[in-house]
């Protein structure tokens, strides 16, 4: 039990484009999922707290304008990256913890992004 | 300012010896802490969680261990095998947050 999927799992897109990341639990409902970045050889790096049915939470410095989340249903959230810089390229993964309560929080695979 | 530190980025440990690894916070507010271990382009993969009221949680071949006065955690392996050789992520949170991360040690387990 306790598997969250995401799609793509890599992607190669050209500065300027716009990039949708898909977070699923496939065996559970998640009322909160969220998203994380990791650069290379540093740690994951919380980016927002998405719930479901409600405007994301977004950590200080990320920009909610840049990276779009929407939580349109509970085994489902998505980021979107606007206008993506080379410097938004990263492993961007998201988590979610089961409605049922507990705190514990369970990683998709990660997708990396690398924008030309 | 790092909340959730782990000092050590590496250990080597012969196979069949016991591993421990170590995690420091600052912030009393956590209430649950968390071990994930991790390889290269992959998710984290959740290995064991401690609540902050209590000291010690085992399952199996892991153990994690809470010392909230001194704020600090361990998570002991044993025996340590080699398939255990990873990046180890220390975590803490509160409430419904999001997580904390620590930096990672990468632990190698030698034949």
């Amino acid at each position: 039990g306790a598997v969250v999927s995401q799609h793509p799992s890599r992607v190669i897109c050209k500065s300027g484009t716009s990039v949708k990341i898909e977070c699923r639990s496939l065996d559970f409902q998640a009322t909160t999922m969220f998203w994380y970045r990791q650069f290379p050889k540093q740690s994951l790096m919380l980016m927002a707290t998405s719930n479901e049915g409600s405007k994301a939470t977004y950590e200080q410095g990320v920009e909610k304008d840049k990276f779009l989340i929407n939580h349109a249903s509970l085994t489902l959230s998505t980021l979107t990256v606007t206008s993506a810089h080379p410097e938004d390229s990263s492993f961007y993964i998201c988590s979610a913890r089961d409605f049922r309560g507990s705190y514990e929080q369970y990683f998709g695979p990660g997708t990396r992004l690398t924008v030309t | 300012d790092q909340q959730v530190k782990q000092n050590s980025p590496s250990l080597s440990v012969q196979e069949g010896r016991i591993s421990i690894l170590n995690c420091d916070y600052t912030n009393s507010m956590f209430d649950y802490f968390l071990w994930y271990k991790k390889y290269p382009a992959e998710g984290p993969t959740f290995l064991i969680s401690i609540s902050s009221i209590k000291d010690k949680n085992e399952d199996g071949r892991f153990t994690v261990f809470l010392n909230k006065s001194a704020k600090h955690l361990s998570l002991h392996i044993v025996p340590s095998q080699p398939g255990d050789s990873a990046v180890y992520f220390c975590a803490a949170g509160g409430g419904a947050d999001g997580l904390t991360f620590g930096k990672g040690t990468h632990l190698i387990i030698q034949p």
